[in-house]
């Protein structure tokens, strides 16, 4: 059973509008959580994390809020650009740096 | 900078043959893990290594085997492949530290036939 859960496969943005990407996990005991973002043919480039001690953590264009009563966390990528169309892969991560991943958001960008 | 290869980068094979997968990293770091991407699955961990000689089973490690005789190389073995193992396959590394980085390398598709 999948404990981290992205319940949207794709999602489509206007450039320069805001995108927002969501993330459920099952386990209370999480404390640290991570962005990847993907290019078709590449690795997993690390974009952005917080821990659980943090509710929210800004880089730039980047800002992840997490809700820990709610299991729930978001990224926000304000204002969205054409390099930014790419799978956005959410992830949680435990003592030994095991991630265990999200099925991936497909994010286009559109002009 | 993940500094990770993997090679081969594209393999097609047939159902039980065995294949090995490398993973070199140029820097001294502590971890390695070996993980697959299939469609609907996000990256799922095979296993990983936390030093020289030092493995241990991930989420999906049955069919694998792994080795690592020396830090900067992590094998990923496949003893008898089969269509299940067709995958895209990922390496990564990871500092000492519980909140370091994990970086990527470039993947290697698998294709068993």
């Amino acid at each position: 059973d999948q404990q981290v859960k992205q319940n949207s496969p794709s999602l489509s943005v206007q450039e320069g509008r805001i995108s927002i990407l969501n993330c459920d996990y099952t386990n209370s005991m999480f404390d640290y959580f991570l962005w990847y973002k993907k290019y078709p043919a590449e690795g997993p480039t690390f974009l952005i994390s917080i821990s659980s001690i943090k509710d929210k953590n800004e880089d730039g264009r980047f800002t992840v809020f997490l809700n820990k009563s709610a299991k729930h966390l978001s990224l926000h990528i304000v204002p969205s650009q054409p390099g930014d169309s790419a799978v956005y892969f959410c992830a949680t991560s435990d003592s030994w740096g095991k991630l265990q991943f999200g099925a991936g958001t497909q994010v286009v960008v559109t002009p | 900078d993940a500094g990770i290869t993997q090679s081969p980068r594209h393999k097609v094979t047939e159902t039980g043959t065995p294949v090995t997968l490398r993973c070199h990293q140029t820097e001294n770091h502590r971890y390695m893990y070996w993980y697959r991407q299939d469609p609907g699955h996000g990256l799922r961990l095979i296993h990983y290594s936390y030093g020289v000689k030092d493995t241990d089973k991930g989420e999906v490690s049955d069919g694998y085997s792994v080795s690592r005789s020396k830090t900067e190389d992590f094998l990923l073995t496949l003893e008898s492949a089969t269509s299940s193992q067709t995958s895209v396959y990922f390496c990564a590394n990871k500092g000492a530290f519980s909140t370091d980085t994990q970086y990527f390398g470039p993947g290697t598709r698998l294709t068993v036939l």
